[in-house]
């Protein structure tokens, strides 16, 4: 069975760097897409988004200068990183898995990144 | 970006009430719509995918329908364990976006 597990802190300083891991089993990640998606407080959810099976990354448009995608296929791992946050980035971040356009059919449970001073 | 306007944003019912969410898209998905659960500490869980498919392991009281802008979920007969958030997702194009749910809530 697919499996994904978010790791990283919980608290982020305004203007630093989050950074996420997202650890795969049950699947390889050079097989697939890999996906970031983010709920805020008051439930909005945004998609923030992906690597794919070779390396290509899509951003939304909306953080497409802060957001950068990655991953280590030697670890079964991939990355999120949101560079210059605010207090607005506040969020549950999760990773997800599909292929292209298909749906999400596999989630991690999410982990909870506060921005705040 | 594709907007997605979701309603109600909540609403009440009782143990066996047959309910209705809507989902309307700022233009046309032609299909590419799902509906994705969320209870309370628990994980987003896949219900329907492309307008009207149940994912696997999904009871059949669930089902969808729409075309075009418009798509609904249907839950037919209400069970506690249905109390939960409700989104909606369009995979049309990018970036995907997702409604704003619907609270569903024991009357």
């Amino acid at each position: 069975e697919v499996q994904l597990q978010e790791s990283g802190p919980s608290l982020v300083k305004p203007s630093q760097t989050l950074s996420l891991t997202c650890s795969v089993t049950g699947a390889s990640i050079t097989s697939g897409y890999w996906n970031w998606i983010r709920k805020f407080p008051g439930n909005k959810l945004e998609y923030m988004g992906y690597i794919n099976y070779s390396g290509s990354t899509y951003y939304n448009p909306s953080l497409k200068s802060r957001i950068s995608i990655t991953r280590d296929t030697s670890k079964n791992q991939y990355y999120v990183q949101l560079n210059s946050v605010t207090t607005e980035d506040t969020a549950t971040y999760y990773c997800a898995r599909n292929y292209d356009s298909s749906p999400f059919a596999y989630w991690g449970q999410g982990t909870l990144v506060t921005v705040s001073a | 970006d594709i907007q997605m306007i979701q309603s109600p944003s909540s609403m009440f019912a009782f143990l066996g009430d047959r309910v209705s969410l809507s989902c309307r898209a700022s233009q046309g998905i032609r299909g590419n719509l799902d509906w994705y659960q969320q209870k309370p500490g628990g994980p987003i869980k896949l219900l329907i995918y492309s307008t009207s498919n149940l994912n696997s392991g999904v009871p059949s009281r669930f089902s969808g329908s729409g075309s075009g802008s418009d798509y609904s979920l249907t839950i037919s007969s209400l069970e506690s364990e249905d109390f939960a958030d409700y989104y909606c997702l369009q995979r049309n194009a990018y970036p995907l976006t997702f409604g704003a749910g619907t609270k569903l809530e024991l009357k």
